[in-house]
């Protein structure tokens, strides 16, 4: 029972254009959603989160936008960057913290 | 300041063997969860411990078993190791429970090849 799904397994974009990573959910109890990014030999890194008490959270090139009714998040990176080329995780939990659930994830490729 | 730390890094075991793999969480974290991420796949739960009692588990045998010490460190254990055990085990830590808006941050995990 997949609680949080990533249905594009890749995305690939252009240097300087705006990466969009979409993320949707199931379980109406998670309030709190987070995006990690993951190198290759790495563990993953925590790159932003949103609360359900908010739409939009933005932190420098990354923004998280929260859609409720639809269950849905996506992650705006702009511009993009070859540095950013990773596999982005989306994940969330409910109150509580007591398990965080992940993606399956997206491999972002950035073209120069 | 240290991030989390995972040991070993790196281990090849034989199939029926038993494992132990170590973790120590951010300095004043309180919370360590554990998770198994194989090939092409997102994280899996697999535990997670708060002040050294187990606070959640997920969809794993019980080969599979953790404790937390007195310091915060954890331990995961893996028995009678199949193939499918094969995989990239990771620690993550926290300093909230009980809370919205509890950010887990990973260690580099243990990847673990079992032949």
């Amino acid at each position: 029972d997949q609680q949080v799904k990533q249905n594009s397994p890749s995305l690939s974009v252009q240097e300087g254009r705006i990466s969009i990573l979409n993320c949707d959910y199931t379980n109406s109890m998670f309030d709190y959603f987070l995006w990690y990014k993951k190198y290759p030999a790495e563990g993953p890194t925590f790159l932003i989160s949103i609360s359900s008490i908010k739409d939009k959270n933005e932190d420098g090139r990354f923004t998280v936008f929260l859609n409720k009714s639809a269950k849905h998040l996506s992650l705006h990176i702009v511009p993009s960057q070859p540095g950013d080329s990773a596999v982005y995780f989306c994940a969330a939990s409910d109150t509580g913290g007591f398990k965080t659930i992940f993606g399956a994830g997206t491999r972002l490729f950035v073209k120069a | 300041d240290a991030g989390v730390t995972q040991s070993p890094t790196h281990l090849i075991k034989t199939r029926g063997q038993q494992v132990t793999l170590r973790c120590s969480p951010i300095s004043g974290h309180k919370s360590v969860s554990w998770y198994q991420q194989v090939l092409g796949q997102g994280p899996q739960f697999i535990f997670q411990y708060y002040e050294k009692e187990e606070r959640g588990r997920g969809n794993f045998p019980d080969r599979f078993s953790a404790r937390q010490f007195p310091n915060y460190s954890s331990e995961l254990n893996v028995n009678a190791l199949l193939l499918g055990d094969s995989a990239l085990y990771l620690c993550a830590s926290s300093s909230l429970q009980g809370f919205s808006g509890n950010t887990i941050y990973f260690g580099e995990g243990s990847w673990l090849t079992v032949v």
